[in-house]
């Protein structure tokens, strides 16, 4: 039962222009989001969360969007950089600390 | 400040052997979760290690233990090894037992031939 999904595996994108990676969940209990950047050879780094009582949380670049009644989430990259390129996995936490990830998404920013 | 550190880097094993991971949390963290990646899949929590001693434990068969040593590092052990344990086996570290901020290691590549 994956209760956390990012149904695209793969996204290329111009550098400077939005980029946006998708996450659906099932379980309408999760308490927090998180989405996790990881690079080859390393392990995930923790990029951005947002509390399951917000709709929207910025950082930077980054922001990410709650949709609790579509159970949907997103990350909005803007401007993308070459340097964004990785694996990013979406990630839902239970009120337990068991983070239950995504399959993931490769982004590949163009030069 | 010294991040998550695992070790080792690479192993390879046979089926039927044993193996043992280990990792250091990063200075401040007393909570350990091992996590393994399937190839094209993402991280799939194994169990959680606070106080010493196992709190959460996900879909994982008795085969794969753990313990937490009183200076916090931590070791997953899998016994009877079958090829569909090959994976990157991550290591991550938090304050308490229900914090989400979880931070990695680089992994072990674990190849069971």
């Amino acid at each position: 039962d994956q209760q956390v999904k990012q149904n695209s595996p793969s996204l290329s994108v111009q550098e400077g222009r939005i980029s946006i990676l998708n996450c659906d969940y099932t379980n309408s209990m999760f308490d927090y989001f998180l989405w996790y950047k990881k690079y080859p050879a390393e392990g995930p780094t923790f990029l951005i969360s947002i509390s399951s009582i917000k709709d929207k949380n910025e950082d930077g670049r980054f922001t990410v969007f709650l949709n609790k009644s579509a159970k949907h989430l997103s990350l909005h990259i803007v401007p993308s950089q070459p340097g964004d390129s990785a694996v990013y996995f979406c990630a839902a936490s239970l009120y337990t600390g068991k983070l239950i990830f995504g399959q993931g998404t490769t982004l590949q920013v163009k030069p | 400040d010294a991040g998550v550190t695992q070790s080792p880097t690479h192993l390879i094993k046979t089926r039927g052997q044993q193996v043992t991971l280990r990792c250091s949390p990063k200075s401040g963290h007393d909570t350990v979760s091992w996590y393994q990646q399937a190839l094209g899949q993402g991280p799939q929590f194994i169990f959680q290690y606070y106080e010493e001693e196992e709190r959460q434990r996900g879909n994982f068969p008795d085969r794969f233990s753990g313990h937490q040593f009183p200076n916090y590092s931590s070791e997953l052990n899998v016994n009877a090894l079958l090829l569909g344990d090959s994976a990157l086996y991550l290591c991550a570290s938090s304050r308490g037992t229900v914090s989400y901020e979880q931070y990695f290691g680089p992994g072990t590549r674990l190849t069971v031939t």
